[in-house]
């Protein structure tokens, strides 16, 4: 399983983009690239996923460079409620395995 | 929006005691999972569950766990002779596809397990 790299924490401010990078080295030709959300107490919570280039969604975007060794998430204007951890996660199954994540705080 | 529910929300059993959770994964779905995460670290994979039998399973799902499907709309998950370890939030997830290209997993919130 690929393993991925990423910020432990960022802060950032409502009304602020906010980008966060994941590395994944390793990642195989058959892995897809997602990313899921998770607040305190709650199970984890689908954002986006993608293979190669870009990806958009309504609440989210994810870059993907051509060699797929890294990408990144990308949450326009993002608001108090955005607050909590995001996971980068490479595979091509439901066994996912979760890594730390970001920890992203949202101040006013 | 359909979701995966689980029972119960909080259990506080007893070490050695037995604990079933439970789950209504979405209607539609084909493959189920069970996913845990002890306070403050990490989620953690157990196992997939797909056509009636388990597909894939983590060290962590060992002879003490078990998982059944009872009827059309139930997913549990057993866990036998409960340790103080066994602590955590359990979260059901379920998806569409599974194998290659699962796609979007739908978790539940979870059940809480405390192990006294």
């Amino acid at each position: 399983l690929a393993k991925t790299t990423q910020p432990i924490s960022m802060d950032s401010y409502e009304g602020q983009e906010v980008n966060i990078t994941c590395s994944h080295n390793n990642i195989a030709t058959n892995d897809y690239i997602t990313w899921y959300q998770q607040f305190p107490s709650q199970g984890p919570r689908f954002i986006i996923q993608g293979y190669k280039t870009k990806v958009t969604n309504e609440v989210a975007s994810l870059f993907i460079p051509a060699d797929r060794k890294s990408s990144t998430l990308s949450l326009p204007r993002v608001s108090l409620s955005d607050t909590a951890v995001y996971y980068c996660l490479v595979g091509d199954g439901g066994a996912l395995t979760f890594g730390s994540g970001t920890r992203l705080q949202v101040q006013p | 929006e359909p979701e995966v529910t689980q029972t119960p929300s909080h259990q506080v059993t007893q070490m050695g005691q037995e604990v079933i959770l439970r789950c209504v994964p979405i209607s539609n779905h084909l493959y189920f999972y069970w996913y845990r995460q002890i306070l403050g670290q990490k989620v953690e994979f157990l196992v997939s569950f797909y056509n009636n039998e388990i597909s894939e399973k983590s060290e962590i799902f060992d002879d003490q766990f078990s998982v059944e499907r009872p009827d059309g709309s139930n997913f549990t998950l057993k866990i036998r002779s409960t340790k103080l370890e066994d602590s955590a939030m359990y979260f059901c997830a379920s998806s569409v596809a599974g194998g290659r290209h699962t796609g979007e997993l739908f978790f539940g919130e979870g059940s809480r397990l405390t192990v006294l």
